[in-house]
């Protein structure tokens, strides 16, 4: 069974500091590793990841993959509090997204 | 910028009734896909839809689902009788050609059985 799971489930920090969410997965026929941001509704796309040790950056944010070691990570520099939100991880196999629990990110002012 | 919409926002029903969810896929992809959410829960694949038939399917997607894309812009999600734990957030998404591309949510249909 294809599985995605993601650490820490919640996480509590002050503005400005930086994030690192982490994501593992076992998922056959592997095809691309994404990154999702929910917060009231629907998940908004970040990143999409196929290759190993390349980093995809927006802004803060930033994602790389490793397809060897089987994870992802996502890190957040120099936090606001509208980075507040569920931060998904979801992983493209065998025709389907497989969705870890997510890791819910608080940030105080 | 192009979006994925859906109808309606939310749906209340009676247990046993059928309902359909409608989506509005954004006009050039191709695949397409229907996710729910149990409140308090993470996102769960209920199917994949490519050239007009299923590509996948999840085990939650028994014989009570079924979709269809009536026309060429229309993607629904049909609930035959409705359970009590069908209440969830329904997702509709889709991708451009690539399988394993980028999928643009839409906001969610609330669908709550009574």
């Amino acid at each position: 069974e294809d599985k995605v799971v993601q650490s820490p489930l919640s996480l509590v920090v002050h503005e400005g500091d930086t994030v690192t969410l982490n994501c593992s997965y076992e998922v056959t026929n592997f095809r691309s590793l994404l990154w999702y941001k929910q917060e009231k509704k629907a998940p908004t796309f970040l990143f999409m990841l196929t290759s190993s040790g390349i980093e995809k950056k927006s802004g803060r944010l930033s994602s790389i993959l490793d397809k060897k070691e089987l994870f992802s990570i996502l890190n957040i520099t120099a936090t606001q509090t509208g980075d507040s939100a569920v931060y998904l991880c979801a992983v493209f196999g065998n025709e389907k997204l497989t969705f870890g629990t997510g890791t819910r990110l608080t940030i105080i002012p | 910028e192009p979006e994925v919409t859906q109808t309606p926002s939310h749906q209340v029903t009676q247990m046993g009734q059928e309902v359909i969810l409608r989506c509005v896929p954004i006009s050039n992809h191709l695949y397409f896909y229907w996710y729910r959410q149990i409140l308090g829960q993470k996102v769960e694949f209920l199917v994949s839809f490519y050239n007009n038939e299923i590509s996948e399917k999840s085990e939650i997607f028994d014989d009570q689902f079924s979709v269809e894309r009536p026309d060429g812009s229309n993607f629904t999600l049909k609930i035959r009788s409705t359970k009590l734990e069908d209440s969830a957030m329904y997702f509709c998404a889709s991708s451009a050609q690539v399988r394993g591309n980028e999928q643009f949510f839409g906001p969610g249909t609330r669908l709550t059985v009574l």
